[in-house]
């Protein structure tokens, strides 16, 4: 069974940095064709791809935040981290992490989401 | 960037009947498209992929069709527990961007 939750701070000041982890299960990043990407929505609007990480450990970003975003694994864990420097209101979402294969290149698996709130 | 549009952006409908929702890519994208039921408090659900194909475990009422710029996601016989907003989204091979719609929200009366 593939399941994958999403886990970091419920609030961040303005210019901090985001460190959010995904911890999933059911699956393993070592395994060829295995990605991780983390999507975000903020309130009332549409869902926001951000990132990827593939099992040989190629990245990707979505261009407009691809200079404050980074995204890492932990293959130990079961774990990606992502990092989002310099926070801003704007950035308050429901982050989710989602899981996909080289088979089936959607999202296949998904999180429940961790609210951020970015606020002083 | 190819962008997608959604039509429209509320369905109201009574249980029973035919749900069509419409999503449009600013330029084509063969059958690189999905579909994702969200649900209020539960995580994003795949519906269909490659624009027609439905994911493991998908109930028959829901199809989807299109290819190019224009795709339609059909429930043919509406339930009570269809209530979600629906998004469509696009690949692309390289770079890898993926992109969604603003989402249809489905209103069962």
């Amino acid at each position: 069974q593939v399941t994958l939750k999403e886990s970091g701070p419920a609030l961040v000041k303005p210019t901090q940095t985001l460190t959010l982890t995904c911890t999933f299960s059911g699956f393993s990043l070592n395994t060829p064709g295995m990605r991780v990407s983390w999507i975000r929505q903020p309130p009332g609007k549409a869902l926001e791809w951000l990132a990827r990480i593939d099992w040989d450990d190629e990245r990707f970003y979505t261009t407009s935040l691809q200079t404050r975003l980074t995204i890492s694994r932990d293959t130990s864990k079961d774990q990606v981290v992502l990092t989002m420097t310099n926070m801003d209101p704007v950035d308050t979402a429901t982050y989710y992490c989602a899981r996909m294969s080289l088979v089936l290149d959607y999202f296949d698996y998904w999180g429940q989401g961790t609210v951020v709130t970015v606020s002083s | 960037e190819i962008v997608l549009t959604q039509s429209p952006a509320t369905l109201s409908l009574s249980p029973g009947e035919r749900a069509t929702l419409s999503c449009r890519a600013s330029q084509s994208i063969s059958t690189s498209l999905a579909w994702y039921q969200h649900k209020p408090g539960q995580a994003p659900r795949l519906l269909i992929y490659d624009a027609s194909t439905r994911a493991t475990g998908i109930p028959a009422r829901f199809s989807g069709s299109g290819s190019g710029t224009d795709f339609t996601l059909t429930i043919s016989s509406l339930e009570p527990e269809d209530l979600a907003v629906y998004y469509c989204q696009q690949r692309s091979n390289w770079p890898p961007i993926f992109t969604f719609g603003p989402g249809t929200k489905v209103e069962v009366k």
